[in-house]
């Protein structure tokens, strides 16, 4: 248990479902972020949440919609996907001036069909 | 353009020997770098940091070296162990610039032979 958990850990839709991915931490962290890691691909930062406000988006295709309701959660809801969305998605998050280092969430494998 | 590289895809190393990792980077501004290592179906976890301003950090049999005028930093692990079987990824934050995001390599596969 590393103090950010996500849920589901793995995640099989269809091309036209709606899901959402949930992180959850309590450890009095300021920041959340979602990441996405595809094969043979460095982990690529999607969403940046700082006070519950985003403040980054790296150009993430719309069908991705985070959502962070207060400072311990973290959602990423999930809209008509496409099969090269299927990756691991990591939720980590720190405080500002951790000088610590990210906590990561183990992750939900999705997979698009 | 890749601003953190590790261009070992992988490693194989003897059980007890040394492992050494290695991750370049290439925006000065970058001054805290991280090692995180990562099993499969699992998220990475955070294993040893470096600032800028040191240029040696060590945690038991980790250790990483940071040489800022060639924007180089290494891992070593010693000695190695099965456990240590994983991908490791290097990363680089800019935190005097206060920017939050940190830039991830894209791994490496370190297999520790028996």
């Amino acid at each position: 248990e590393t103090g950010v958990t996500q849920t589901p850990r793995h995640l099989v839709m269809g091309m036209t479902n709606k899901k959402s991915l949930k992180c959850e931490q309590h450890l009095g962290h300021n920041a959340m972020y979602w990441y996405k890691q595809s094969a043979k691909k460095p982990l690529e930062l999607m969403f940046v949440y700082s006070l519950e406000e985003r403040v980054e988006n790296n150009s993430v295709p719309s069908r991705f919609s985070p959502e962070c309701p207060n400072s311990s959660h973290l959602f990423l809801h999930l809209h008509t996907l496409q099969p090269e969305d299927s990756a691991l998605y990591l939720c980590a998050s720190s405080q500002d001036t951790d000088n610590y280092g990210y906590t990561f969430g183990s992750g939900t494998r999705l997979t698009v069909v | 353009d890749q601003q953190v590289k590790q261009n070992s895809p992988s490693l194989s190393v003897q059980e007890g020997r040394i492992s050494i990792l290695n991750c370049d980077y290439t925006n000065s501004m970058f001054d805290y770098f991280l090692w995180y290592k990562k099993y499969p179906a699992e998220g990475p976890t955070f294993l040893i940091s470096i600032s800028s301003i040191k240029d040696k950090n060590e945690d038991g049999r980790f250790t990483v070296f940071l040489n800022k005028s060639a924007k180089h930093l290494s891992l070593h692990i010693v000695p190695s162990q099965p456990g240590d079987s994983a991908v490791y990824f290097c990363a680089a934050s800019a935190l005097r610039y206060r920017d939050d995001k940190i830039i991830f390599g894209k791994g490496t596969r370190l297999h520790i032979l028996p």
